[in-house]
């Protein structure tokens, strides 16, 4: 099993332009879930996903957008980068709910906006 | 809204030292805990967690963690760390049975250095 897989590792954007980060998972998780990490500020969500064609936002939604018409995919769009997007990027996914809620990560897109 | 706090952002100590990382959170009900690993240029790879049952959690690699309810914590500990326990480790907590989307919240993180 692959686990969940993100495209691009790195990514050096100008402001004002745009990107996808990929997210695809192949554990068949209902739940997926896009953090940024900024240093010494943990993992802050974006937006999560609770099942394909539903989404919704966390702490930290302004500037990005998500979709979710597959189990598997879960991108995130930035539509006009600017430097406060510059941080890490993890995705996650989990099965469910209770004990299932163990999420797994991806191993980050580390974006630079300049 | 619940929050995470870990005490310490940097720790260093040499190998064969214990490590005791503190985790405190906020929210007052039924909680589900976790203690993530950062490997330098690494994912997140869970350690161990808590959902009901004994108190004492033990996770992977010697490490194990104490919930304590009445102090809203759930420390991490390892009686003797190596130099390949050299990471960033992250608390995280799910507030409630429903907490919509099963959210995490997660604390800032505490950088460990393990000198050889």
């Amino acid at each position: 099993n692959a686990g969940v897989t993100q495209t691009p590792k790195f990514r050096i954007l100008k402001i004002g332009q745009s990107m996808t980060l990929q997210c695809t998972q192949d554990m068949n998780h209902n739940y997926m879930y896009w953090y940024r990490q900024d240093p010494g500020m943990g993992l802050k969500l974006i937006y999560y996903s609770v099942g394909a064609g539903i989404t919704d936002k966390g702490e930290v939604p302004n500037g990005y957008n998500v979709s979710r018409s597959t189990t598997e995919d879960f991108p995130l769009r930035l539509e006009l980068a600017a430097p406060s997007q510059t941080s890490v990027y993890f995705c996650a996914s989990s099965l469910g709910t209770g004990r299932q809620n163990i999420q797994y990560f991806g191993a980050g897109t580390r974006l630079s906006v300049l | 809204a619940q929050s995470v706090s870990q005490h310490n952002h940097h720790v260093i100590l040499s190998e064969a030292a214990s490590l005791e990382l503190g985790c405190n959170y906020s929210y007052g009900g039924t909680v589900n805990l976790f203690w993530y690993v950062q490997y330098p240029g690494q994912h997140l790879q869970l350690l161990l967690k808590y959902f009901s049952g004994d108190p004492l959690v033990k996770g992977i690699k010697g490490f194990e963690a104490e919930f304590i309810k009445s102090k809203f914590s759930f420390n991490l500990r390892k009686p003797s760390v190596q130099w390949s326990d050299t990471a960033e480790y992250f608390c995280a907590v799910k507030g409630g049975l429903r907490a919509a989307g099963n959210k995490l919240t997660f604390g800032g993180g505490t950088r460990v250095l393990v000198k050889p």
